[in-house]
């Protein structure tokens, strides 16, 4: 089966780093890109990067750039979101979602089943 | 950035009507376009890629249309199980933007 399995939810104060993981299985980790969204309460998606495993190739929303970084370490077939100074706006669920094919073209299709992160002080 | 914009926001439809969410693009994106399905708490479901491809396993009642900058998502008979919030996505060109999101309520 293939999945992606994120790690679970955190409860962090404001101006602490963190690093949540995806982790791929059932597929070639390394020839898939893989995006992550996040969904503020009550409102919708937004994309805010991709990065191809293979190559770690990254590409970042210019809503995010400078704010998050993504990374890959594809002999754990892990994908990685991580802050360095959370802020209380970073309160959100994040996803991790896989693109279809070896192109970002076709959508996503395999989603991580989410992780909270709450930031308060 | 391609700014995507649906509509309605909001609709109120009963089991069996016939429902159609539109997206506009606000410069042309080929046919690079995909839609999901979320449910509240659960993660997005991609239903259709490509403007008008139907992702496996996706019941045949859902359609899509569309090229350059107008896109729509269909449902033929709305189910009881097709009461969600319905999201595009363009994956033209980076950064690959949503929606806004539509909102499927029970009439």
């Amino acid at each position: 089966e293939v999945q992606l399995v994120q790690s679970g939810a955190e409860v962090k104060k404001p101006g602490e780093s963190l690093r949540i993981s995806c982790k791929g299985s059932g597929y070639s980790f390394i020839t898939h890109w893989i995006g992550w969204v996040r969904q503020m309460p009550g409102k919708g998606l937004e994309w805010m990067g991709i990065i191809y495993p293979g190559d770690s190739n990254t590409r970042y929303s210019p809503s995010f750039q400078g704010q998050v970084t993504i990374s890959a370490d594809k002999s754990i077939s892990t994908a990685y979101l991580q802050w360095s100074s959370l802020k209380a706006s970073d309160t959100a669920m994040y996803y991790c979602a896989r693109c279809s094919s070896s192109s970002p073209y076709y959508g996503m299709d395999v989603w991580g089943q989410g992780t909270t992160v709450t930031v308060s002080s | 950035d391609i700014q995507l914009t649906q509509s309605p926001s909001f609709l109120s439809a009963s089991v069996g009507d016939r429902v159609t969410i539109t997206c506009r693009a606000s410069q042309g994106i080929s046919g690079y376009l995909a839609w999901y399905q979320q449910k509240p708490g659960e993660a997005p479901n991609l239903l259709i890629y490509s403007a008008s491809t139907l992702q496996t396993g996706v019941p045949s009642r859902f359609s899509g249309s569309g090229s350059g900058t107008e896109f729509t998502l269909t449902i033929s008979s709305l189910q009881p199980e097709d009461f969600a919030t319905y999201y595009c996505q363009q994956l033209n060109s980076y950064p690959l933007t949503f929606g806004g999101g539509t909102k499927v309520e029970i009439k």
